[in-house]
């Protein structure tokens, strides 16, 4: 079935480190592919999307590039601060389902300043 | 317009005792999914819903679970005679439609004692 796999955390970095969360997936057809954040306490928020192939997702200062020759969906952002300390989900959307969103294990992100 | 509200946000049970956590979606919005978080887990989808309508409850354990969406009034999951396994976070999400993005919850965490 269709999967999520993300990079295991926790990720440790200083303030204003590059920062890269891998994430790969399997599935058929063409998923819409996502990035959640969740901060201490809180439910989850949309970061980023992308929906097909070659779209790039950005938002405060992230950016996500949908490739389907690698199948990947790496977070990325080039200068990160201790506000961005948080949990950090890939998901999908199979193409078969628009309505189940199936998650990554999620990514946990501190900052040191 | 108010986010999604969920409540009670903290929910401590022990065994044997029923849960219900209560979802209330967004003004406007007629699809509530339901997802749950284990310990250092991502999220698992368990149920989708429409007013009066179950659609796809393909994630819900078998027994002891049951979701409901009246007409009227919040969402409703309930887990009869809890067990330790299922402490957890529970978060709801709405949408408008079934083609949209999903808008998540504080999410109720629940303890079995």
């Amino acid at each position: 079935g269709d999967s999520v796999t993300q990079m295991e955390g926790p990720v440790t970095l200083s303030e204003e480190a590059f920062l890269t969360i891998n994430c790969t997936y399997t599935a058929t057809g063409y998923p819409s592919l996502f990035w959640y954040v969740q901060y201490p306490g809180e439910g989850l928020q949309l970061l980023l999307k992308a929906t097909k192939a070659d779209d790039k997702g950005s938002n405060k200062g992230f950016e996500a590039t949908y490739r389907k020759e690698t199948t990947s969906f790496h977070l990325e952002k080039g200068s990160v601060q201790v506000s961005d300390s948080a949990v950090y989900f890939c998901a999908l959307i199979p193409y078969s389902s628009a309505s189940k969103i199936i998650f990554g294990s999620g990514t946990r992100l501190s900052i040191r300043p | 317009n108010a986010g999604v509200m969920q409540n009670p946000r903290h929910l401590v049970r022990r065994r044997g005792q029923e849960a219900r956590l209560r979802c209330s979606p967004m003004k406007g919005h007629s699809h509530v999914y339901w997802y749950r978080q284990l310990p250092e887990e991502g999220l698992k989808f368990m149920v989708y819903l429409q007013k009066e309508n179950i659609i796809d409850e393909s994630g819900m354990p078998k027994e002891r679970f049951s979701a409901e969406f009246p007409k009227e009034g919040p969402s409703i999951l309930r887990i009869q005679q809890v067990v330790r396994g299922d402490s957890a976070a529970y978060f709801c999400a709405s949408s408008p439609t079934d083609d949209y993005e999903q808008y998540f919850g504080p999410g109720t965490r629940l303890t079995v004692t």
